[in-house]
């Protein structure tokens, strides 16, 4: 069980918009930035989203994320067949033994 | 450019040891956070442990504690990860970390992967 919940799956077709919601709690995504990271099949992860809302440099604008209170969301739009793969939502729990949380993944189809 | 490069992986028995490394280049090593983060096949990701630049300071998850030892050697520009008395359940790819921030892991490994079974 992750400290972070996201969705197992979501899906939509190229050329469109998707979101991907983490939820998390006061001593996590409440009071720390959140990052997200995207796992193409069979590589490592990469960081996509920092500080709720950056783009490391080479990320597209396609990419977007924000934050509300104990929540976070990463936005996809225009949809490409190379956008499948695993996303993962990650921060700081001020609170638990595992000091860096993350959301159980979602995978992203692209139908 | 960022380039971290692990070794070290491989097939052990429940109760053995192994150790991996983690090659650091493109950056100033000594200047970052160094972390590892796991992720069990088919599974999501778990953080494992986390460095200080001087090594003066280390975190573990709990369920490695007592088991698994950080470490690093800034002259060699590499991190470790030496894991003992393994079982069942820590099989996984184990990815080395940099930490640019306290939230954020921006550069990751390619990963090696512990297989312990009898």
């Amino acid at each position: 069980q992750s400290v972070l919940t996201q969705p197992p799956s979501v899906s939509a077709a190229p050329g469109q918009k998707v979101t991907i919601s983490c939820s998390g709690s006061s001593s996590n995504i409440g009071n720390n930035y959140v990052c997200w990271y995207q796992q193409l099949p069979g590589t490592a992860p990469k960081l996509l989203i920092y500080d709720n809302n950056k783009r490391p440099s080479g990320i597209p604008d396609r990419f977007s994320g924000s934050k509300s209170g104990t929540s976070a969301t990463l936005g996809i739009t225009g949809l490409q067949t190379g956008d499948e793969a695993d996303y993962y939502c990650g921060t700081w729990d001020n609170s638990l033994s595992a000091f860096w949380v993350f959301g159980g993944g979602t995978k992203l189809t692209v139908l | 450019e960022v380039q971290l490069v692990e070794s070290g992986g491989g097939l052990v028995q429940p109760g053995e040891s192994l150790r991996f490394s983690c090659t650091a280049s493109g950056f100033t090593f000594s200047n970052y956070w160094m972390s590892w983060v796991r992720q069990a096949p088919g599974k999501g990701l778990e953080w494992v442990a986390n460095i200080k630049q001087d090594g003066s300071e280390k975190f573990y998850v709990d369920s490695v504690k007592g088991r698994f030892i950080i470490s690093r050697d800034n002259a060699k520009n590499s991190l470790y990860l030496q894991m003992n008395s393994l079982r069942a359940e820590d099989t996984a790819f184990y990815y080395c970390a940099r930490v640019s921030s306290l939230t954020t892991f921006d550069f990751w490994g390619q990963g090696t992967l512990a297989t312990v079974s009898s």
